[in-house]
């Protein structure tokens, strides 16, 4: 069975100081996989995409994420937090076996110290 | 440039009533769907739709009913709203390629935040 597991619940950095979200995955077939987020109390954003192409991803507002197959990670990054990054944060996975339904993580609740 | 549009964004229910909550999309998307969204716990797909006059079952698709006859709109039914369906309601839709019926590129709405008492 397909699933998205997120590791942290919650993560808390410092603005200025790297951030970095962990996303892993279970699949059959190659997946594609998402980033979105969520800023309080508004809707969900497409962050960046990984569908079979480079395996470095690059989002908007600085975020990158790696996909690893050997890892079965798609950990999302950015140099340098800013206090406007605070925001919830799904990894979500495509897969051709689950008629391309979505499958979505808990989520990951990024917090920015000033 | 509006793309999708839910309403209302604030509900409160008594226990037994139905409403619906309204979903409009201005992109031509084949690909419908609405989530609910509950703490810790993600989104979880209801219904979706892939075109006009198809409809299918998510993974929480008990107490709600949907139909799509038109490609722009997609409406939830709550059948009779039990306190369970407290919770914030996301629709999104998404274009399809060849055979893929959604993208993963969702676009999503603001939200409607239904309370049941």
């Amino acid at each position: 069975a397909q699933s998205v597991t997120q590791l942290d619940s919650h993560v808390s950095v410092s603005e200025g100081t790297p951030v970095l979200l962990r996303c892993n995955y279970s699949s059959s077939y190659s997946p594609s996989l998402f980033w979105y987020v969520q800023h309080p109390n508004k809707g969900l954003q497409l962050l960046l995409k990984y569908t079979s192409a480079a395996t470095l991803v690059k989002g908007i507002n600085g975020f990158e994420a790696e996909f690893k197959k050997s890892e079965t990670s798609f950990h999302l990054t950015k140099p340098s937090a800013h206090m406007s990054d605070a925001a919830e944060y799904f990894c979500v996975v495509s897969v051709k076996d689950s008629n391309y339904q979505l499958i979505w993580g808990a989520g990951t609740k990024l917090i920015i110290k000033p | 440039n509006a793309g999708v549009t839910q309403t209302p964004k604030f509900q409160v229910l008594k226990t037994g009533q139905s409403m619906t909550l309204q979903c409009a999309q201005d992109m031509n998307h084949e690909y419908m769907s609405w989530y609910r969204q509950d703490p810790g716990m993600g989104l979880r797909l209801i219904h979706y739709s892939v075109g006009a006059g198809i409809t299918d079952q998510g993974e929480v698709p008990n107490g709600y009913n949907v139909s799509r006859s038109t490609t722009e709109d997609f409406p939830l039914r709550l059948l009779s709203a039990a306190p369970s369906q407290t919770s914030v309601y996301f629709c999104a839709s998404s274009g399809t390629s060849g055979m893929i019926p959604n993208t993963g590129e969702l676009f999503f709405g603001e939200g409607s935040r239904l309370t049941v008492l």
